[in-house]
């Protein structure tokens, strides 16, 4: 199906465990990104991209790895989960140049870290 | 530090009323987007205002910005059930979007 999806939906695992989540696009989106949603903190950005092969940190990215071997996929990466990494992370994508204009948002990946 | 902060965080009203949300910014915004969100879904975009601006009209939405003021507003004229959910409005600065935490809003049947 066209659009951003993200996988898995819901995950829990344990603390010191890697996991990671994966992002996928379908419209060829020059920039991706990925934020944590927590109550009473709105969106905070990990990591972006704007290209394959191009990533940068965003507000929160200890403890988080990202890697874009391909223009439609990004994947994030909890290299040893911690209990405060429990949060509803979303990718998004934006096909903008000069800018970041309107993001497309996938479902989210509810992660608890037990 | 937050750039878009919504007020009020939760706002509830009957349905055929008009809601209306702010947000305040801190710092110069080359644009501002509204978003919403439904109950455990990704956020969906509703509207970009440039800062050059002053409003914007979309369906049953109306946007406003005031740069001097740095603020913006959002309308939602005839609420129907289905508008209920969050509502953000993060402002572009220097390639980023930064995001408040949020109006709540639930439209009553």
């Amino acid at each position: 199906d066209a659009g951003i999806t993200q996988s898995p939906r819901y995950k829990i695992t344990e603390t010191g465990r890697q996991v990671t989540l994966m992002c996928h696009q379908t419209w060829s989106h020059s920039y991706m990104f990925w934020y944590r949603q927590d109550l009473g903190h709105g969106l905070r950005l990990i990591y972006y991209s704007a290209a394959a092969d191009i990533t940068d940190k965003g507000e929160v990215p200890d403890g988080y790895v990202v890697s874009r071997s391909k223009t439609e996929n990004f994947p994030l990466t909890l290299e040893s989960a911690t209990r405060s990494q429990t949060s509803v992370y979303f990718c998004a994508s934006s096909g903008k140049t000069g800018g970041i204009g309107e993001l497309f948002f996938g479902e989210g990946s509810r992660l608890t870290v037990l | 530090s937050q750039q878009g902060e919504e007020d009020p965080q939760a706002l509830s009203i009957q349905e055929g009323e008009n809601a209306t949300m702010n947000c305040s910014y801190k710092t110069s915004i080359n644009n501002l987007q509204w978003y919403r969100q439904n109950s455990g879904r990704g956020l969906v975009h509703l509207i970009l205002i440039r800062s050059n601006e002053r409003e914007k009209h979309s369906g049953r939405l109306r946007v406003t910005l005031d740069t001097s003021k740095k603020s913006s507003s959002l309308l939602i004229t005839a609420s129907r059930a289905a508008d209920t959910a969050s509502y953000f409005c993060p402002g572009e600065s220097n390639y980023q979007l930064i995001w408040g935490a949020g109006t709540k809003l639930i439209i009553k049947p």
